[in-house]
């Protein structure tokens, strides 16, 4: 059974602070892992597509890393603002026509 | 924006009477998904279409038929809505090139 684990399941940070959270998945037949960022009330957005072993990605002052050969994901959000506040979800897949298969999500809290 | 509009966005409704909610998109994507989201759970794909009436069963299809009589349209139908079914509805499009799924804004669904 394929399964994608985040953690933690909901943080708290300071403005101001930065801070990450991870994604686990199967590190056997690997094709992509994906970070998306969803608001309440709204659609999730697509934030990162990653596929090979090492990758680094960055989006203004949201970062993510992939090891393939371990099988996680780390997401950095630097000095984070109250608009960070969201659930971060990740989804990876086997192949390109593989079903996505989700994580429960990071809830991010940004206390001003 | 990549087009998708789902209706209707908020419903309530009682045990047992049928649903159907509509997903539109005006882009001739091939491949259209329904996704359920609940708290604690990543989201969990209903069911998949790849193609006029192409359909596929997800990891959560049962109470749930879903119909694709045009590319345009992605019909997501409780024959018999149950509590259970109260939920948040996403539906989603694939574009043909890399593997990023682009989210409608929802259907906040209350069975009562």
């Amino acid at each position: 059974i394929l399964n994608v684990e985040q953690s933690p399941q909901s943080l708290h940070v300071q403005e101001g602070d930065s801070t990450n959270f991870t994604c686990s998945f199967p590190s056997s037949n690997f094709y992509a892992l994906h970070w998306y960022r969803w608001e309440t009330a709204k659609s999730p957005e697509a934030l990162f597509v990653m596929t090979l072993n090492g990758d680094e990605k960055k989006k203004g002052r949201i970062s993510a890393t992939l090891n393939t050969k371990e099988g996680y994901s780390y997401l950095y959000i630097k000095g984070s603002q109250p608009e960070d506040s969201a659930t971060y979800l990740c989804a990876f897949n086997v192949d390109s026509n593989y079903q996505l298969i989700w994580g429960a999500g990071t809830k991010l809290i940004i206390k001003p | 924006d990549a087009g998708i509009t789902q209706s209707p966005r908020h419903k309530v409704t009682e045990t047992g009477t049928p649903v159907t909610l509509r997903c539109h998109q005006t882009e001739n994507h091939r491949y259209m998904y329904w996704y359920r989201q609940d708290p604690g759970h990543g989201l969990r794909l209903i069911h998949y279409s790849y193609g006029v009436k192409d359909t596929d069963k997800g990891e959560v299809s049962d109470g749930y038929s879903v119909s694709r009589s045009k590319t345009e349209d992605f019909l997501l139908t409780l024959e018999s809505a149950t509590s259970s079914q109260t939920s948040v509805y996403f539906c989603a499009i694939r574009q043909p090139s890399g593997n990023t799924i682009y989210f409608g804004e929802g259907s906040w669904l209350t069975v009562v």
